[in-house]
């Protein structure tokens, strides 16, 4: 089945700089990679996602990368904001259901 | 996205008791539902997939017999801890396949349970 590895577990940046989130995918079938936002105690939100036909999605100061040949895809927050702080988990699709990855804990220092 | 409710959001059940927790799709049918389990600090895991008018798909690992599920109707499905023990308290996570949409997933509130 889908195994999918997210990189880092968490990371503090200054508010005004960017977050990188990286997440390698193990099925080469997969072809849908969202990612969600998760703040305490609440559900996860889907922010952004991504089809394996294209390479790159932006939307605000949020984008996703995708490479299929390497079987990774990021996330990019530019000019972060404390109520980014939260936690991001990736997932990518196997057949009809999502694998997730384990999450990383964004805090964003004012 | 859809809009999805869980009832209740928190309960608190003595050890051997059984919960009942349900998962709505408010705005659309649903045939499918996701249900998952978090434990604190962790990722969001899949315990099964419930389709609406048959049997649920349990992941490995997973006691059928424990966590029934039931999904009668299109906007409605239930997931009942039976027996409940201490390690079953967690944060309980629903959500449906977004209409028209294959793989999207929208997430209901959660239900967190406290196993005494």
């Amino acid at each position: 089945g889908e195994n999918v590895e997210q990189h880092p577990s968490t990371l503090s940046v200054q508010e005004g700089d960017s977050a990188v989130i990286k997440c390698t995918y193990s099925d080469s079938a997969s072809n849908y990679f969202p990612w969600y936002k998760q703040e305490l105690g609440k559900r996860p939100q889907l922010i952004i996602d991504i089809r394996s036909n294209v390479g790159e999605k932006k939307d605000q100061r949020i984008a996703v990368t995708l490479n299929k040949t390497a079987k990774h895809f990021s996330l990019h927050i530019t000019e972060t904001q404390p109520e980014d702080s939260a936690v991001y988990f990736c997932a990518a699709n196997a057949g009809n259901m999502l694998t997730f990855g384990g999450g990383t804990r964004l805090m964003v220092k004012p | 996205g859809a809009v999805v409710s869980q009832h209740p959001s928190r309960v608190i059940c003595k050890s051997g008791t059984s919960v009942k927790i349900e998962c709505r799709s408010l705005d659309f049918q649903a045939t499918t539902m996701f249900w998952y389990r978090q434990f604190p600090k962790q990722s969001l895991m899949l315990m099964a997939t419930s389709n609406e008018g048959s049997k649920a798909t349990y992941e490995q690992g997973v006691e059928k017999d424990k966590f029934l599920i039931n999904h009668a109707s299109l906007t409605l499905s239930t997931l009942t801890v039976t027996s409940a023990h201490p390690e079953d308290s967690s944060f309980y996570i629903c959500s449906t396949r977004g209409q028209g949409k294959f793989y999207e997933q929208y997430f209901g509130p959660g239900t967190r349970l406290t196993v005494t």
